[in-house]
């Protein structure tokens, strides 16, 4: 069974600093989705990574995937409170065969000026 | 619709009493997924739908969770005799086909839950 973990849970930034989210999941998949949720909100998508080694980069975010370390990242750059909210990783379960994603619990962030 | 739509939003029930959630998902998408999340929680696979083959209904906690997808679009899922631990949100998504593949678009939508209460 694929297990998810993200850390941290909990990541209160500073405007204009760097952080890293990361996210380790247990057995192989080949692709990974990350999404943004807000308060009372449902889940909008901001990256699928596709393969090893992928990168892909919108406004202050950039992720990446290393599949044969199992983890992927979510880099922010120079933050700013619009990026408050909950960060989830998702993997594909079974790979690129697979068909369903496993959520990690989520890293809430707090943006503040 | 332009996005996958779910109702009610919210819904409050009385222990014991069934509930049935409605999904609409994004015309023509052939894929379609029941998630529930708790409160502060992720989100915990419960059952998928994809064109006419038989649904994967690995994730349904018990016996009294049920779901069927009624041609190929509208999906209703029902919670027979709820209890307390079924309060949460209830997301469905919908994707354009399967997931798998090696065709770049692969997304997953959402829509915006339907909150279930059991007092």
């Amino acid at each position: 069974e694929l297990k998810v973990e993200q850390n941290p849970l909990f990541l209160s930034m500073q405007e204009g600093k760097n952080y890293t989210i990361y996210c380790n999941y247990s057995t192989t998949s080949d692709r990974l989705y990350w999404y943004r949720q807000d308060p009372g909100k449902s889940l909008e998508s901001l990256f699928v990574l596709l393969s090893n080694g992928a990168v892909k980069q919108e406004g202050r975010l950039m992720a990446s995937l290393d599949t044969k370390a199992r983890l992927s990242t979510l880099h922010i750059t120079a933050a700013v409170h619009d990026l408050s909210a909950t960060y989830f990783c998702a993997p594909l379960q079974g790979g690129a065969a697979g068909n369903k994603l496993t959520f990690g619990g989520g890293t809430r962030v707090l943006v503040k000026p | 619709g332009a996005g996958v739509s779910q109702s009610p939003s919210n819904k409050v029930t009385e222990k014991g009493k069934d509930v049935e959630l409605r999904c609409d998902p994004i015309s023509g998408h052939t894929a379609l997924y029941w998630y529930r999340q708790s409160l502060g929680q992720g989100l915990e696979f419960l059952i998928y739908f994809q064109g006419n083959s038989a649904p994967d209904k690995s994730g349904l906690p018990s016996d009294r969770f049920s779901a069927e997808r009624t041609g190929g679009s509208v999906s209703t899922l029902t919670i027979q005799r709820t209890q307390q631990e079924d309060s949460a949100v209830y997301l469905c998504a919908s994707s354009l086909r399967r997931l798998a593949g090696v065709r770049l678009d692969r997304e997953l939508f959402f829509g915006e839950g339907s909150r279930l209460t059991v007092l």
